[in-house]
């Protein structure tokens, strides 16, 4: 079964530096990859998906995730933080054999400090 | 466009008590899913429903039935309330199959005491 690790539950970056939150996957065949934000006291907002086109993909928010399928992992990314990306942040996987299923990750909670 | 409408938003329940939290979506989607959400755990799938008439368990389903009104609506029912089952719970949907992404409602947050 498909399954993501997302690494480190807590990040914490300075307000303009990169930010970058790790996720890597499990599975026995061709994935597609998701990544979804959740600000508190709300629902999750998908930021990007990665669907076995471009390996390098561009969201929301100015955030960009790459699909590296050797190294199995999908880590998010973006250039410069903004007090507004403090948030919990979610990968997900499916896959053909997973049908109608999403699995998440655990969440990283992202803080951005002045 | 509402996307996808949970009610309540809000809930507190005594142990052994049911209830029904609601769920409808306006955007013709065919896939409809209900998760938990707990601290530290991520999202954990509860049912799902692929299309209209069939619905099918997921991770955790213990505790909870559903039901698949119609292709809007899909309903979580919790028949006797445990504190375990204190949670916030998302509603979502997606076009066919998850590899096009849900939409997700902005969820119910359930205490039982």
């Amino acid at each position: 079964a498909q399954s993501v690790t997302q690494l480190g539950s807590h990040v914490s970056v300075s307000e303009g530096a990169l930010v970058l939150l790790r996720c890597n996957y499990s599975s026995s065949v061709p994935p597609y990859l998701f990544w979804y934000v959740q600000y508190p006291n709300q629902g999750l907002q998908l930021l990007l998906k990665y669907t076995s086109a471009a390996t390098l993909v561009k969201g929301i928010n100015g955030f960009e995730a790459e699909f590296k399928k050797s190294e199995t992992s999908f880590h998010l990314t973006k250039p410069s933080a903004h007090m507004s990306d403090a948030a919990e942040y979610f990968c997900a996987v499916s896959d053909e054999n997973s049908g109608y299923a999403l699995n998440f990750g655990k969440g990283t909670s992202l803080l951005v400090t002045p | 466009n509402a996307g996808v409408t949970q009610t309540p938003k809000f809930q507190v329940l005594k142990t052994g008590q049911s209830m029904t939290l609601q769920c409808a979506q306006d955007m013709n989607h065919n896939s409809m899913y209900w998760y938990r959400q707990d601290p530290g755990m991520g999202l954990r799938l509860i049912y799902y429903s692929a299309s209209e008439g069939t619905t099918d368990k997921g991770e955790v389903p213990n505790g909870y039935n559903v039901s698949r009104l119609n292709k809007r609506e899909f309903s979580l029912r919790l028949e006797s309330a445990a504190p375990s089952q204190t949670s916030v719970y998302f509603c979502a949907s997606s076009f066919t199959t998850a590899n096009y992404g849900y939409t997700f409602g902005s969820g119910t947050r359930l205490t039982v005491v």
